[in-house]
């Protein structure tokens, strides 16, 4: 059960776009649409933003796209805003009953 | 609304052990699985463990297999987490998720807090 590979960190300015990897192998990430994205603000319960590796929960704004290519998903946030600052993660199921997650990345708006 | 409620957390000494509750509202419990995740200060994600709606099935990550039990009393519509021969690693923010079709989970509860420290 190793986690899943994200980039500690990354950064955008206000308006501009971004985009988070969540690196796997064909056993999860690379499989069937197993991924989901959360967003956690500090101090605060993790929230779902995308399931199925690109569906959006009802809610969650049109900002946040999720994709995915081999073995590797990934977050794309547009026309970044100040509450965008927070840690995501991406969360993948293992085999049947086994659920994996990504390391997390520190989104900074600049 | 759903709505999960986690209690439970406290400072307990290694090789303690605690039991965790999640209590919920809003849905119909018995049908749907649910999570235990937990989050050490400043570190991320983990899960934990899973349990089917009827509990008839429970899943455990390596990490804590052997000294945590999940459990559901589906008269009470509450999820329960019981942990054993805790260890300082064992210190983190422990959140109960509700299961959707085993691909993700929402929504979360707010977390409870265990300490392990003599």
């Amino acid at each position: 059960q190793s986690a899943l590979t994200q980039p500690a960190s990354v950064s955008g300015s206000p308006g501009q776009s971004i985009t988070i990897s969540c690196t796997g192998t064909s056993s999860d990430v690379g499989s069937y649409n197993l991924v989901s994205w959360y967003q956690q603000h500090p101090g605060k319960a993790p929230k779902l933003l995308i399931c199925e590796g690109t569906q959006r929960p009802s809610g969650v704004s049109n900002r946040f796209s999720g994709s995915k290519s081999g073995n590797t998903a990934s977050l794309t946030i547009a026309g970044l805003q100040a509450e965008d600052e927070a840690d995501y993660y991406c969360c993948s199921s293992v085999g049947r009953y086994t659920w994996v997650f990504g390391g997390g990345t520190k989104l900074t708006v600049l | 609304q759903v709505q999960l409620v986690e209690s439970g957390g406290g400072v307990v000494q290694p090789g303690g052990s605690l039991t965790l509750s999640c209590a919920t509202s809003g849905l119909t419990f018995s049908s749907h699985g649910f999570h235990w995740v937990r989050q050490a200060p400043g570190k991320g994600l983990e899960w934990v463990a899973f349990i089917t709606s009827d509990g008839s099935n429970k899943y455990y990550a390596d990490s804590v297999k052997g000294r945590i039990t999940i459990s559901r009393d589906n008269s009470k519509n509450t999820l329960n987490l019981q942990v054993n021969s805790l260890r300082a690693e064992d210190t983190a923010m422990y959140y109960c998720a509700k299961d959707r079709g085993k691909l993700w989970l929402d929504p979360w509860g707010q977390g409870t807090l265990v300490t392990v420290s003599s």
